[in-house]
């Protein structure tokens, strides 16, 4: 079965640490997203994807990074880590642009900022 | 107003009982609309998409309101399993072939048996 995976499911950093979030799909999807989600606020974009070599930023994209070198995967990069990026980041992916897609979201990844 | 708006929640029901939640946004060129559902610690999920008519899946019913810039989510005959967090969710063209999604907050249900 198709499905979208998240690694690491868990990760304590340092403030300072460049952290890489690995994100990989099977659905073949062109569309992949990643969000961060804290209490007091719904899901927030970070990064977007409509293709291999296209990146787009959300509207929380300060402080992060991604590329897409081939269909599967959005690997999402906290350069220098900071306190505040300690969240829930979830990763998704759907197919079309008709605005009605399905997301397909992964089990999400659990960061901690010491 | 923020771009999305849900009940703040939480909401306490007995099994068996209707409860519904609603939900407003702002970007009057919102092209479409969802109910997401969250179980604790985990990714949210599709519940099912709004359409202007009006839908029903089973015991959900969904509505929108175009006019009032309003979605509403009807849960009939609670279940134990129905628990979880729910998350309207609006899809606005940004620009381009690019949509955005925009999440609310999400309330929390609680059903008791």
């Amino acid at each position: 079965d198709a499905e979208i995976t998240q690694s690491p499911r868990h990760k304590i950093t340092e403030t300072g640490r460049q952290v890489t979030l690995a994100c990989h799909q099977t659905w073949n999807h062109n569309n992949m997203f990643w969000y961060r989600q804290d209490l007091g606020h719904g899901l927030r974009l970070i990064h977007y994807s409509y293709g291999v070599h296209d990146t787009n930023k959300g509207e929380v994209s300060d402080g992060y990074s991604v590329s897409r070198s081939n269909t599967e995967d959005l690997p999402l990069t906290l350069e220098s880590a900071a306190s505040s990026q300690t969240s829930v980041y979830f990763c998704a992916s759907s197919e079309g642009r008709t605005g009605r897609e399905t997301q397909y979201f992964g089990p999400g990844t659990r960061l901690l900022v010491l | 107003r923020k771009e999305v708006e849900q009940d703040p929640g939480p909401f306490n029901v007995p099994e068996g009982a209707t409860v519904a939640f609603n939900c407003t946004y702002s970007n009057s060129a919102s092209q479409s609309f969802f109910w997401y559902r969250q179980d604790c610690r985990k990714e949210p999920k599709l519940l099912m998409s709004v359409y202007s008519s009006g839908n029903e899946d089973g015991r959900f019913t969904a509505q929108l309101n175009r006019a009032s810039q309003y979605i509403s989510l009807l849960i009939r005959d609670s279940k134990l399993s129905d628990s979880a967090t729910y998350l309207c969710v609006v899809n606005v063209r940004s620009g381009g072939s690019n949509y955005k999604l925009t999440f609310g907050k999400g309330t929390l249900l609680t059903v008791n048996p």
